[in-house]
């Protein structure tokens, strides 16, 4: 069974910094591209970043490009997110997701890790 | 970026009742890239349809997915108590994907 288990969110100031992770099991998590999909308060989804499965390609939303970094372990099966520079408009549940190729819908979804950025 | 409208943004209907809801693309989008998730609250998303037509492993029949090009429609054919909820749709393009705002589907 595919599960996802997201960690690392919280209550940060404005400016501040986090690093996220989503721990996987079930499934060879080399051989799949990940991404983080985030939610704010009331609103819809927002895809956020994603990785190939090797690690060497990565992609980011203009909403986050140069704040955030998608990151993985594959000998821990394990993706991560750091954010910096954490902005009010960035508190939201964050989630992992496994895009599943070559239709690139998500499947499969952990239970997502609030982040709240405020002072 | 292809910017996904959903319409309405909320359907107030009585269980047993037909829902048809809308998500319209800026522009032109693959059929194979379009899914749709519904969504209730507390929870992560869970797919639908993908393929704009095809349902999901374990979706109840009574969900069915049409559209091409920019208009693309999600049809729950009666609904159940279970099924409302927000329902978004999603497309995949240029390396990115996109989300449709959602539509709240609430009980009248």
């Amino acid at each position: 069974e595919v599960q996802l288990l997201e960690s690392g969110g919280g209550l940060v100031q404005p400016g501040g910094s986090l690093r996220l992770s989503c721990a996987t099991s079930g499934f060879t998590f080399s051989s799949y591209a990940m991404t983080w999909v985030r939610q704010a308060p009331g609103k819809g989804l927002e895809w956020i970043s994603a990785i190939s499965g090797s690690g060497g390609s990565t992609y980011y939303a203009d909403s986050v490009r140069g704040r955030f970094t998608i990151s993985r372990d594959n000998s821990k099966n394990t993706l991560y997110l750091q954010v910096n520079s954490l902005r009010a408009e960035d508190t939201a549940v964050y989630y992992c997701a496994i895009p599943y190729l070559p239709l690139n819908y998500f499947d499969h979804w952990g239970q997502g890790t609030q982040v709240t950025v405020s002072s | 970026e292809i910017v996904l409208t959903q319409s309405p943004g909320t359907l107030s209907l009585s269980p047993g009742e037909r829902a048809t809801l809308s998500c319209r693309a800026s522009q032109s989008v693959s059929s194979s890239f379009l899914a749709w998730y519904q969504q209730k609250p507390g929870q992560a998303p869970r797919l639908l349809i993908y393929g704009a037509s095809s349902r999901a492993t374990g979706i109840p029949d009574r969900f069915s997915g049409s559209g091409s090009g920019t208009d693309f429609t999600l049809t729950i054919s009666r609904l159940e108590p279970e099924d409302f909820a927000v329902y978004s749709c999603q497309q995949y393009g240029g390396l990115s994907w996109t989300f449709g705002q959602g539509t709240k589907v609430e009980i009248k």
